[in-house]
């Protein structure tokens, strides 16, 4: 299966500000996913990144608040953009490997934001 | 759209016991894929084992198997000997034949007492 950098593994950002997040794999990948994990609840999808195409947004998720960015098929990223505490969560992307198949999925090791 | 069940918010088990974690979803599809996925306080998130629906076979990997009941929804994860490092967050995981979306429960809080 890929092998999922994320960085950073955690920050602490001020009310109003952004943060992008990024997520480097170790082989081409199709399709990258971006996911919200508030404090003590489920994952979340956010948006679907494909390479080449706008990404696809998730209801309740809008691409002003959360722009997505998929320059090539190792590498995407994500901003929260004004952020409020309510935005306090982890964020992880996950991967589907080149080839399809459900034996690629894989998540990285998550974003912990802390917004004060 | 799917929605998937875990009615366990937490549950503890005695190291080299047996445990077993449930999960039930709602789905109008024939053909799917159910996971069960560990998150450890490193936030990892880690494939424990999969199952196809149109296998009738239930899934096993090592000391986790699951119990898979299509017609009841129905798909258990059981850990037999359990180890102190399988304490985490576990979550059920739907997707769809077709799409590309997982669909994941609330989690169920595994304690492993020593």
């Amino acid at each position: 299966s890929a092998v999922i950098s994320q960085k950073p593994s955690r920050d602490i950002c001020q009310r109003g500000t952004s943060l992008t997040i990024q997520c480097q794999v170790d082989s081409q990948v199709t399709m990258m996913f971006w996911y919200r994990q508030q404090p003590g609840q489920s994952l979340t999808l956010i948006a679907t990144a494909n390479q080449g195409s706008e990404a696809t947004y998730e209801s309740g998720f809008v691409i002003d608040k959360f722009p997505i960015s998929r320059p090539n098929l190792t590498f995407s990223t994500l901003t929260v953009s004004n952020m409020s505490p309510e935005d306090s969560s982890i964020y992880l992307c996950s991967v589907e490997k080149l080839g399809g198949g459900i034996y690629g999925y894989t998540f990285g090791s998550g974003t912990r934001l802390t917004v004060v | 759209a799917q929605t998937v069940t875990q009615s366990q918010p937490e549950m503890s088990v005695q190291e080299a016991e047996t445990v077993t974690l449930s999960c039930t979803y709602d789905t109008s599809e024939s053909d799917y894929y159910l996971f069960w996925y560990k998150q450890p306080p490193s936030r990892q998130m880690i494939l424990v084992i999969r199952q196809e629906a149109y296998k009738q076979q239930n899934a096993t990997e090592n000391r986790f198997s699951v119990n898979f009941q299509k017609a009841a929804k129905s798909f258990s994860l059981k850990i037999s000997d359990s180890q102190l490092g399988d304490a985490a967050m576990y979550f059920c995981a739907y997707r769809s034949y077709t799409g590309n979306q997982f669909y994941f429960g609330t989690g169920t809080s595994l304690t492993v007492i020593p």
